[in-house]
């Protein structure tokens, strides 16, 4: 399996603008967690799902932010309107349901809104 | 979930054998500790999981007292390529989990 694999690697965006992140777990793995990375609040979790049901979103922080999991192997985490201050790397992770807490986080989204 | 206490930074020579420990003092019977790393630019990483006494991989070693409340991260003989944020956690498993990272311990390695 190639990982947990997001994109995009990179997105550079205007005040105001609609940003979609995205996030393809690894095959198997029934939870899903999105996290958020700045120098202030170090790693945040924003929301995970378990069997693409939303289970926990109380990290989210406004009404701005949004998330999905249609299918197993996908899910967006969409900004509209985004903000200066959701500057960050945000982060997409995957885990089996049982065992243990071992997640595999995907390689980030550095977003930067100006 | 249990909250977590570990120190900032740490720095170390290379060559030595870092210790680093994490305070877990409300840590509920079916939680396990897990360590994670993470490099600059990079999600992080699993290292190890432990429930009690000691766990080694090729990687680390995760000692863990009786009592369970805290639990220290053994990296033998560091290089500077372990620099890196290295992150204690605690959860239960199975059922609705989630995994909550805390400040973390930068360590920097010295030539």
């Amino acid at each position: 399996d190639a990982g947990v694999i997001q994109s995009p690697r990179h997105e550079v965006t205007e005040m105001g603008q609609e940003v979609t992140l995205r996030c393809k777990p690894i095959s198997g793995h029934d939870y899903l967690f999105w996290y958020r990375q700045t120098m202030m609040r170090g790693l945040e979790l924003l929301i995970y799902f378990n069997n693409n049901v939303p289970i926990d979103d109380s990290g989210m922080p406004e009404d701005r932010f949004s998330a999905k999991m249609p299918n197993a192997s996908f899910s967006t985490l969409k900004i509209q309107p985004s903000e200066p201050r959701d500057s960050a790397v945000y982060f997409c992770a995957s885990s089996f349901q049982v065992t243990n807490t071992e997640a595999f986080f995907g390689q980030g989204t550095r977003l930067t809104v100006v | 979930l249990a909250k977590t206490t570990q120190p900032i930074s740490m720095d170390s020579y290379e060559g030595q054998e870092v210790n680093i420990t994490c305070s877990h003092n409300n840590i509920a019977t079916n939680d396990y500790i897990t360590w994670y790393q993470q490099f600059p630019s990079q999600g992080p990483r699993f290292i190890i999981q432990g429930y009690k006494t000691k766990v080694t991989n090729e990687v680390a070693s995760l000692f863990i007292p009786a009592d369970r409340k805290s639990s220290t991260l053994s990296l033998p003989r560091v290089s500077l390529s372990d620099t890196a944020v290295y992150y204690c956690l605690v959860g239960s498993s199975g059922g609705y989990q989630k995994v909550t990272f805390g400040t973390g311990t930068k360590l920097q390695v010295i030539p």
